[in-house]
């Protein structure tokens, strides 16, 4: 079945480092990715949704700039958390939306836990 | 702006209960609602979705029902396994096709 590849499944970093996640879909063409972020106990919060090709669309209150998202292929996407700190600490989930078979399916990658020391 | 709520937050069942899960949302005008399960530390496996048009939706033993207008979801388990602990999130698709997550039902079926 469709499969979306999530990487790294934790990083452990220092404060003002840069952390790149990729989310790559195997069998499909992701058309739209999704990011999303949890903080324990709390709710997956979509962070950005992007399209192959053009700039990403961010959600009111996440700074584009510090979340940088690429989605240079159909199959591949990277969420870049630029001079990470702590408050970044959280679990990162991304989600790929593409054509399979007559249907229009929605997978989710394994997420990425951040820790930010 | 929709907000979706799960209650209750925690669940602690012996193995072979039967249990039920309740969502709740703010705007009626959806299209979708799904559920998911959550293993810890992972991602998200898609259990259930009922298109808006839909009273219900059933897969072994689990069955979802949607009341669109009076915003509510519940997900009934039957004869829940200890394999069923987990986080049992719901969400909602609306504009933009965008999902609207709850904060999820941590279950835990002991044996």
């Amino acid at each position: 079945g469709a499969v979306v590849s999530q990487h790294p499944s934790r990083v452990i970093c220092k404060s003002g480092t840069s952390v790149k996640i990729e989310c790559r879909s195997l069998d499909f063409q992701a058309t739209t990715m999704f990011w999303y972020r949890q903080f324990p106990k709390q709710s997956l919060m979509l962070m950005a949704t992007s399209n192959e090709g053009s700039k990403a669309t961010y959600e009111q209150g996440v700074e584009k700039d510090k979340f940088l998202i690429n989605h240079a292929s159909l199959t591949l996407s990277t969420l870049t958390v630029t001079s990470a700190h702590p408050e970044d600490s959280s679990f990162y989930i991304c989600s790929a939306r593409g054509q399979l078979g007559n249907n229009e399916k929605l997978f989710f990658g394994s997420g990425t836990q951040l820790s930010v020391l | 702006k929709q907000e979706v709520t799960q209650i209750p937050a925690a669940l602690s069942v012996p193995e072979g209960e039967n249990l039920v899960l309740n969502c709740s949302f703010t705007d009626s005008a959806i299209y979708n609602l799904q559920w998911f399960r959550q293993d810890p530390g992972k991602g998200l496996t898609s259990l259930l979705l009922i298109q808006s048009s839909q009273r219900e939706q059933t897969s072994g033993r689990l069955n979802a029902s949607l009341d669109k207008s009076s915003g509510r979801s519940t997900l009934y388990i039957a004869a829940s396994q200890p394999g069923d602990s987990a986080t049992y999130l719901c969400a909602v698709w609306g504009d933009g096709n965008k999902l609207v997550f709850g904060a999820g039902t941590i279950l835990r079926v002991k044996s």
